[in-house]
């Protein structure tokens, strides 16, 4: 158990629908990182919220977006869904942002593009 | 564009085996992490090594970080059939943000 929680678990969505994906970072936690991780891939570094802010951004389109609120929970929203964006997505909190963090990951949510 | 490069992809062993998955990559990170993730779940971190040279040890596991900072090694030693799972490195580049790139991982299967 991480203290970082996920929802939904699962889910099936067709494409060009919009999802909204949901994280509780861990208690006293201030950081948010999301990551696609594709079948049989190492996860993929999406972007990163820090203290509300989006502090760093992978090499996804702005199709994928993001928000964090004031109790450091954050949304990842992903519009025009792609028979490609079907794939497990991490969420991983820390206490800080930075070199040398931990940081400590959820349990995933799957996402099935149909 | 950092890469980390996992090998082996695969590995099938029998149990009391001893194993060693390697990471390589031609930057230099300022910290390596391992983690390891089950089916259905996250990346559970085992390791952090940030010190060139470094060498750790997590009972049957020694990690060891290259001495440039650009690749490392797992080891375990007597393998469980517990140890099946994807181990996966991630380098830090440093930075303000905390971001991690992955490799590939390597899916360990220990056989009874």
């Amino acid at each position: 158990e991480t203290g970082v929680t996920q929802s939904p678990t699962h889910l099936i969505k067709t494409r060009g629908q919009q999802v909204t994906l949901r994280c509780s970072s861990q208690s006293g936690h201030n950081t948010v990182s999301w990551y696609q991780q594709a079948l049989g891939q190492g996860p993929q570094f999406i972007f990163q919220y820090y203290r509300e802010e989006e502090n760093g951004r992978g090499n996804f389109p702005p199709r994928f977006s993001g928000l964090q609120f004031p109790n450091y929970s954050s949304e990842l929203n992903v519009n025009a869904l792609e028979l490609d964006d079907s794939a497990l997505y991490l969420c991983a909190s820390s206490s800080k942002t930075g070199t040398g963090n931990t940081i400590y990951f959820g349990e995933g949510s799957w996402l099935t593009v149909v | 564009t950092q890469l980390l490069e996992q090998s082996p992809q695969f590995l099938s062993i029998q149990e009391g085996e001893n194993l060693t998955v390697y990471c390589n990559s031609s930057s230099v990170f300022s910290s390596l992490q391992w983690y390891r993730q089950e089916p259905g779940e996250g990346p559970v971190l085992l390791v952090t090594v940030v010190t060139g040279g470094e060498v750790k040890k997590l009972k049957r596991l020694t990690f060891q970080f290259g001495d440039a900072r650009k690749d490392s090694s797992l080891h375990i030693t007597a393998a469980q059939p517990g140890d099946t799972g994807l181990y996966l490195c991630a380098g830090d580049s440093g930075g303000s943000n905390y971001k991690l790139t992955f490799g590939k991982g390597t899916l360990l299967t220990v056989n009874p």
